[in-house]
C-alpha cells in the first residue's frame, strides 16, 4: 500500500528542546516536502526536495533543517523549538514534480510551550 | 511570487443541491497544475481534482468538476448532488516551477 508516514504523530516539546519528525515513502518517489498548517493561512512549504541531496527552502523555512540522505526519508529537524512553531506538520511526496499526484502524510501535531 | 485566493472562508450547501467553491490564483507561468484538496475532521489531505493549465477542457470527477478560467486565473469547483460526507474543509493549490502554494481553505457544511 502506498505510504507516507510521518513520526510522531502528536508530541507537547519544551521550548529550546531539539527533536525530529521523521517522514518516509514507500513508493521510491523522487519529490518530497514538507509543510505546516495554521488557521486562516492554509499549508505553507517550509521546504521540499527534488531527489536525493537535492533540497531547498519553501515559503517559510526559518527555524527548521531538513536532509535527503535517503530517497524514502525526508526528516524535519527542529534545532530550538519555539511556540510559534506549534503547528499541524503535513510531510508530501510524488514522483518527480507535485504536477503528478501528491501523497501526504497522516499530519503530525507538535505544541511546542 | 505566485499567490492563491479562496474568497470564501465558509460556505453552505443543502443535501443533493449544487454548490461552488471560488479560488484564483496570479502567476507568471504558463505552465502550472492547479488542485483542489479536501481535508475531513480527521485532517487527511485528499486530492479531489487536477487540473493542468494546457489542458483547456475542464476536468471532472465524479461528482466534482472545476470551472478553470485561464485568462482569469479562476479554478472553482463544483460540487454536485452534495452529500453528507462531502463536509470539510476544501483547499485551492497551485503547482508551477518548483513552487507549491495553497489556499487559505473554505469550510464546507453540507445540512441534511
Amino acid at each position: 500500500e502506498a505510504q507516507v508516514t510521518q513520526n510522531p504523530r502528536y508530541l507537547i516539546t519544551v521550548t529550546g528542546k531539539k527533536l525530529t519528525v521523521t517522514c518516509s515513502q514507500n513508493m521510491n518517489h523522487e519529490y518530497m516536502s514538507w509543510y505546516r498548517q495554521d488557521p486562516g493561512l492554509g499549508l505553507r512549504q517550509i521546504y521540499y526536495s527534488m531527489n536525493v541531496e537535492v533540497t531547498d527552502k519553501g515559503d517559510v523555512p526559518e527555524g527548521y533543517k531538513v536532509s535527503r540522505k535517503e530517497k524514502r526519508n525526508f526528516p524535519l529537524i527542529l534545532e530550538s523549538p519555539s511556540p510559534n512553531q506549534t503547528s499541524l506538520y503535513f510531510c508530501a511526496s510524488s514522483r518527480q514534480f507535485p504536477g503528478n499526484t501528491i501523497y501526504f502524510g497522516e499530519g503530525s501535531w507538535l505544541t511546542v510551550v | 511570487a505566485q499567490t492563491v485566493t479562496q474568497s470564501q472562508p465558509e460556505m453552505s450547501v443543502q443535501e443533493a443541491e449544487t454548490v461552488t467553491l471560488s479560488c484564483t490564483y496570479d502567476t507568471s507561468e504558463s505552465d502550472y497544475y492547479l488542485f483542489w484538496y479536501k481535508q475531513p475532521p480527521s485532517r487527511q489531505m485528499i486530492l479531489v481534482i487536477r487540473q493542468e493549465a494546457y489542458k483547456q477542457q475542464n476536468a471532472t470527477e465524479n461528482r466534482f468538476s472545476v470551472n478553470f478560467q485561464k485568462a482569469a486565473k479562476s479554478f472553482s469547483l463544483k460540487i454536485s448532488d452534495s452529500q453528507l460526507g462531502d463536509a470539510a474543509m476544501y483547499f485551492c493549490a497551485y503547482y508551477g516551477n518548483n513552487d507549491m502554494r495553497f489556499g487559505a481553505g473554505t469550510r464546507l457544511t453540507v445540512k441534511p
